[in-house]
Parts: C-alpha cells; structure tokens; sequence
C-alpha cells in the first residue's frame, strides 16, 4: 500500500460506545496529524505529532485521545461522543512539523447516534 | 486574528474561462500559504504553494497571485477544465509550523462543459 490510509471508512456509534480510528503512512515521514471537517466549516487541526511526541493539542475535548506508537501509525480513540462530533475525521503527514506539504488520507466519516 | 477568509463559496465557471478562488488572512505571522484541491470522497491534496518572498508563483494552469501589504492570495485556474471540478481551500500557517495550517472555509468549483 502507498500514501496513507485510513481505517474504518465509515463509522457509526453511539454516545457511549469506545472505538478507535487508525491512519497508516508508508511515505517514511515523521509528522502526523488529525484533521477535523465539517459540513461548511473550514478543516479543523486536532493533533500534531512529531517524532512520535504530540506537539499540539489544539484545545480538542479530552473524549477524544490521540496515540502514536511510532512514525508510522495514529489512532484516535473515541469515547462518550455527542452527535455534533460527527463529521469527517481526516489522518495526514508530512516529511517533517514545519514542512506544510501534507499528505492527506480519504478520512473517516463518523456518525454518532 | 488566526482564521483566513475565503471567497465565494461557490462558483460555476464555463469550460475554457477562468476561475479566481480569494483569500484573506489577519496573521502577520502567517508565512506559508498552499492551496488544496479535494475530489468527493477523497482527501485534500496539495495543488500549489507560495511563500511571501513572491508575488506569484505558477504551476501549469494553476497561479497564486500573493499581496503581502493587503494579506490578500488569491488563486487562479486558466483554460478551467470540467476535471478541476472539485473543492478548493487555501491554508496558511506560521514559521516553522509549516504543517499546522489554518484553511479557509473552501470554495466550491463546478466547471460546466
């Protein structure tokens, strides 16, 4: 596989389900990121990791936890959700932080119930 | 002072015309400003890129006009094609923090042929 994928494409959950988002990256950079969009709102950053060391966190309620094992993966654990977080939840990376040529996956589209 | 505003929403341009996609940002920190393009069901990718040292930057078919004093960028799409039918959205982000962008709220294009 190439690029960087995003697994599930879709997701529905209820308000009090736990689920993981994961995003995969096979171009060997070292920056990952979560995006957020929403219908009519611009792109949303989430989280920034560099080196597997997060270095944003852009004030995201804390039902949503980020991990980064290595440089490779991100998941985004979801817990205790409200409807408003539906929306397209997008994984990208870069070569480095400060290199803002990012490389976006096709996103997760959640929906919660 | 963080959001970069995006102009029009929408816009239907006929085939072989030109489209112009503005922006306008606040930050004066701001000092790298891309442009992506985002095909349905898929994620943004990066179409071109300018920083303030220039005033225009082009790729094919594609040009970033950049005015520094106005914090104005606007981008412009020669000879349209129905393939560029898509969404654009313009970003921007700081020094160093190339990957931390602040996009703008995108802009529909519909090139009919």
């Amino acid at each position: 596989e190439t690029g960087v994928t995003q697994t599930p494409r879709h997701l529905v959950m209820g308000m009090t389900n736990k689920k993981s988002l994961k995003c995969e990256q096979h171009l060997g950079h070292n920056a990952m990121y979560w995006y957020k969009q929403s219908a009519k709102k611009p792109l949303e950053l989430m989280f920034v990791y560099n080196f597997k060391e997060q270095t944003e966190n852009n004030s995201v309620p804390s039902r949503f936890s980020p991990e980064c094992p290595n440089s490779s993966h991100l998941f985004l654990h979801l817990h205790t959700l409200q409807p408003e977080d539906s929306a397209l939840y997008l994984c990208a990376s870069s070569q480095e932080e400060w290199n803002g040529e990012l490389f976006f996956g096709e996103g997760s589209r959640l929906t919660v119930l | 002072q963080q959001q970069v505003k995006q102009s029009p929403q929408s816009l239907i341009v006929q085939k072989g015309g030109i489209s112009i996609i503005n922006c306008a940002y606040e930050n004066t920190a701001f000092d790298y400003f891309p442009w992506y393009q985002q095909f349905p069901g898929k994620g943004p990718a990066l179409l071109i890129a300018i920083r303030p040292d220039v005033s225009e930057k082009k790729e094919g078919r594609f040009t970033i006009s950049f005015n520094k004093s106005a914090k104005q960028f606007s981008l412009h799409i020669m000879d349209s094609q129905p393939g560029d039918s898509a969404t654009y959205f313009c970003a921007a982000s700081r020094n160093n923090q190339g990957g931390k962008l602040i996009f703008g709220q995108g802009t529909e294009l519909s090139v009919k042929p």
